[in-house]
């Protein structure tokens, strides 16, 4: 059964710093993952999809990479901004299902 | 539409009464998937839908929970004899089409909040 940690919780830095998100995943056999964030009271934005064949995508200030042998992927984000605070969850793709990260809950402070 | 809607935004109620959740997937989207978010916690699958039909329903909790599309458009989620665990953010989602098909991304709607008192 496919299971999805992300490591830390919560993260709390300063403005203007680069920072990482940690997701990993017991399953290989997976199809793609996305990263996706969450503001309160609001839907799920996707970030940045990465197909089983891809290593890695970049949007803006957003890396992500996928190691899928070692069932991992870190999401990059360069520059902090405070319009940056937000739950970042990542699920991959398991057929039809997207199996999910409980998040990691973002503070960049001003 | 130009996203993926749901309604009602907020619902509370009490504890043994039934509720319908409402999802207005993207307009040609065939596929639509039904997710419950308890606070803290990741979503969890609960059902999706191929058109009108729902090849996976392994993910409802309990038979208290149901669900039909029609029209291959809206889907309508109904909790029978609320409890308080089942408040949590209930939120639907729809692509293109289901299956294996990798590039299938799906767009999701704001969610609807039930708070079961």
């Amino acid at each position: 059964k496919q299971e999805v940690t992300q490591i830390p919780a919560a993260l709390s830095v300063p403005e203007g710093e680069n920072l990482v998100l940690n997701c990993s995943f017991t399953d290989s056999a997976i199809y793609n993952l996305q990263w996706f964030r969450q503001d309160p009271g609001k839907g799920l934005t996707s970030l940045l999809l990465i197909q089983s064949s891809q290593r890695e995508q970049t949007s803006g200030r957003l890396n992500a990479s996928l190691d899928k042998s070692s069932g991992r992927s870190t999401l990059y984000i360069a520059a902090s901004q405070p319009g940056d605070s937000a739950t970042y969850l990542c699920a991959v793709k398991s057929n039809y299902q997207l199996i999910w990260g409980a998040g990691t809950k973002l503070i960049i402070k001003p | 539409g130009a996203g993926v809607s749901q309604s009602p935004s907020n619902k509370v109620t009490e504890k043994g009464k039934d509720v319908e959740l409402r999802c207005d997937p993207i307009s040609g989207h065939t596929a639509l998937y039904w997710y419950r978010q308890r606070l803290g916690q990741g979503l969890e699958f609960l059902i999706y839908f191929q058109g009108n039909s729902a090849p996976d329903k392994s993910g409802l909790p309990s038979d208290r929970f149901s669900a039909e599309r029609t029209g291959e458009s809206v889907s309508t989620l109904t909790i029978q004899r609320t409890q308080q665990e089942d408040s949590a953010v209930y939120l639907c989602a729809s692509s293109f089409r289901a299956g294996l098909a990798i590039n299938n991304e799906q767009f999701f709607g704001p969610g609807t909040r039930l708070t079961v008192l």
